[in-house]
């Protein structure tokens, strides 16, 4: 098993551009989120999912969308880049559908947006 | 107040140490509690979860306060890989997948 896969690692955007973040988990694991972490604060989640087709926002969830076409695949769009947005988003996923037991997390993605 | 409040630290502690830190929680409904770790520049991985009666792991003691509303995580004769992060994350009740929280962390460095 690969386990929660992210892509890119790294990634410089300008100010206005969009991109997809990209993430997949080959574990079968119903539940997926997206968490930001800023310097020296702890993880906020954006988006997650209990299942394909359904997803629901976090704390966080201006600027950003999210689709649950398939179980594995989790992908977070940025819709036009801010500086705000620079930051380390991690990926995760957890075999209890409510994400209430252990999360997996990929490697995560390091943006700047400039 | 913080849903979730950790003391950030740094803990500054020498090899063979035992240190202590804690997580305190505001939401009396919290169901469960894990603390997780994580190296610098790493994704975060779970390190224990900590159940009612507490558990320990070894080196690591994880207990329950529910009267306080803190869960705590002890290090015996630390290490010097023990130099990490650690978070806490608290889960509020099994219907709100919303609202998985996780403390901002606790920095911790073990010195020779």
């Amino acid at each position: 098993n690969a386990g929660v896969t992210q892509t890119p690692k790294f990634q410089v955007l300008k100010t206005g551009q969009s991109m997809t973040l990209q993430c997949a988990q080959d574990m079968n694991h119903e539940y997926m989120s997206w968490y930001r972490q800023d310097p020296g604060m702890g993880l906020r989640l954006i988006h997650y999912s209990v299942g394909a087709g359904i997803t629901d926002q976090g704390e966080v969830p201006n600027g950003y969308n999210v689709s649950r076409s398939t179980t594995e695949d989790f992908p977070l769009r940025l819709l036009s880049a801010a500086p705000s947005q620079t930051s380390v988003y991690f990926c995760a996923s957890s075999p209890m559908r409510g994400g209430q037991g252990e999360q997996y997390f990929g490697p995560g993605t390091r943006l700047t947006v400039t | 107040r913080k849903e979730v409040e950790q003391d950030p630290g740094p803990f500054n502690v020498p090899e063979g140490a035992t240190v202590a830190f804690n997580c305190t929680y505001s939401n009396s409904a919290s169901q469960s509690f894990f603390w997780y770790r994580q190296d610098c520049r790493k994704e975060p991985k779970l390190l224990m979860s900590v159940y009612s009666s507490g558990n320990e792991d070894g080196r690591f003691t994880a207990q329950l306060n529910r009267a306080s509303q803190y869960i705590s995580l002890l290090i015996r004769d630390s290490k010097l890989s023990d130099s990490a992060t650690y978070l806490c994350v608290v889960i509020p009740g099994y219907s709100s997948a919303s609202k998985i929280i996780f403390g901002s962390g606790t920095r911790l460095s073990i010195r020779p």
